[in-house]
C-alpha cells in the first residue's frame, strides 16, 4: 500500500483478554516503531525493529507485552492479560533507513485500544 | 538521563506568528524532527535540523542551536487548520529518537 497500515483501527476488549495489534508498514521500508500514545501525551517508545537485527525491546512496559515482525514486513505487537492501563493508542511507524541522513518517520493511523 | 522540554500548551490568533520552543538534554546528537498532530490523527513529518541555523519551508521554519541544546519551530500567518499539537524529537548517539510530549497550540479567530 502507499502508507504504514494498522488494523483494527478500534479494539474493545475485556480486563485479562490477549490483543493482538497488527502493522503493515510501507514496502521496502526497514526501520518499523512501536509507540503507545495515552490521551493527550506525547509518543511512549515500546519497541523498535531494523532489518534483520535483534530488536531493541528497551521501551515494553511489562512482559505481558511483545512484539514480533516477519521479515521487513508485518509486525504484530501483542498485549496479554490486558489491564485498564493499556488503554491507549498504539501507533506503528516505519522509516526507510534508520541511519540515513535524514530519515523520517511515516506513521500508522494507530489502534485506539480500550480495555474495560 | 535524556529529557525533551516543550511547553505543554501555546495559544495564539489567526494571521498572527508563534514560536514554539525545544530544549532538549540527550546522549549525543544526530538530528532533531518536529512533527505535527492532529487531533485523533497520526503525527506527520514537518522538519528536520541537523545543522546549526534555520530552515525554512513556506509558513514553517525551524532553528538549531547545539551548542545551547535548543530548537524551535516558528508558524507565521497562522490558519485555523494549525491547532494540532507540535512533537519535537532528537536522534541520540545510537540514533534512538528521543521524543518530548507535545505543545498543544489553539489558534483563536
Amino acid at each position: 500500500g502507499a502508507g504504514v497500515s494498522q488494523s483494527p483501527s478500534n479494539k474493545v476488549t475485556e480486563k485479562g483478554k490477549d490483543v493482538e495489534l497488527r502493522c503493515d508498514p510501507i514496502s521496502g521500508h526497514t526501520a518499523l516503531y512501536w509507540y503507545r500514545q495515552r490521551l493527550g501525551q506525547g509518543l511512549e517508545f515500546l519497541i523498535y525493529f531494523q532489518g534483520n537485527s535483534a530488536p531493541d525491546k528497551s521501551g515494553l512496559p511489562s512482559d505481558r507485552f511483545s512484539a514480533e515482525r516477519t521479515g521487513e514486513s508485518v509486525s504484530t505487537l501483542t498485549i496479554q492479560r490486558t489491564q485498564q492501563e493499556d488503554s491507549a493508542v498504539y501507533l506503528c511507524a516505519s522509516s526507510p533507513d534508520v541511519q540515513g541522513a535524514n530519515e523520517k518517520l511515516f506513521f500508522g493511523s494507530g489502534t485506539q485500544l480500550s480495555v474495560l | 538521563g535524556q529529557n525533551i522540554d516543550q511547553p505543554t500548551e501555546m495559544t495564539a490568533t489567526e494571521g498572527a506568528i508563534v514560536q514554539i520552543n525545544c530544549t532538549y538534554q540527550t546522549s549525543g546528537f544526530n538530528g532533531l524532527f518536529w512533527y505535527q498532530q492532529h487531533a485523533g490523527e497520526a503525527p506527520t513529518f514537518l522538519s528536520y535540523n541537523v545543522l546549526d541555523g534555520l530552515e525554512e519551508k513556506g509558513r514553517f521554519s525551524s532553528f538549531l542551536s547545539r551548542s545551547k541544546g535548543y530548537s524551535y519551530l516558528l508558524l507565521k500567518e497562522l490558519q485555523m487548520k494549525d491547532s494540532a499539537s507540535y512533537l519535537c524529537a532528537v536522534r541520540d548517539w545510537n540514533y534512538q529518537l528521543i521524543w518530548g510530549a507535545g505543545t498543544k497550540l489553539i489558534i483563536k479567530p
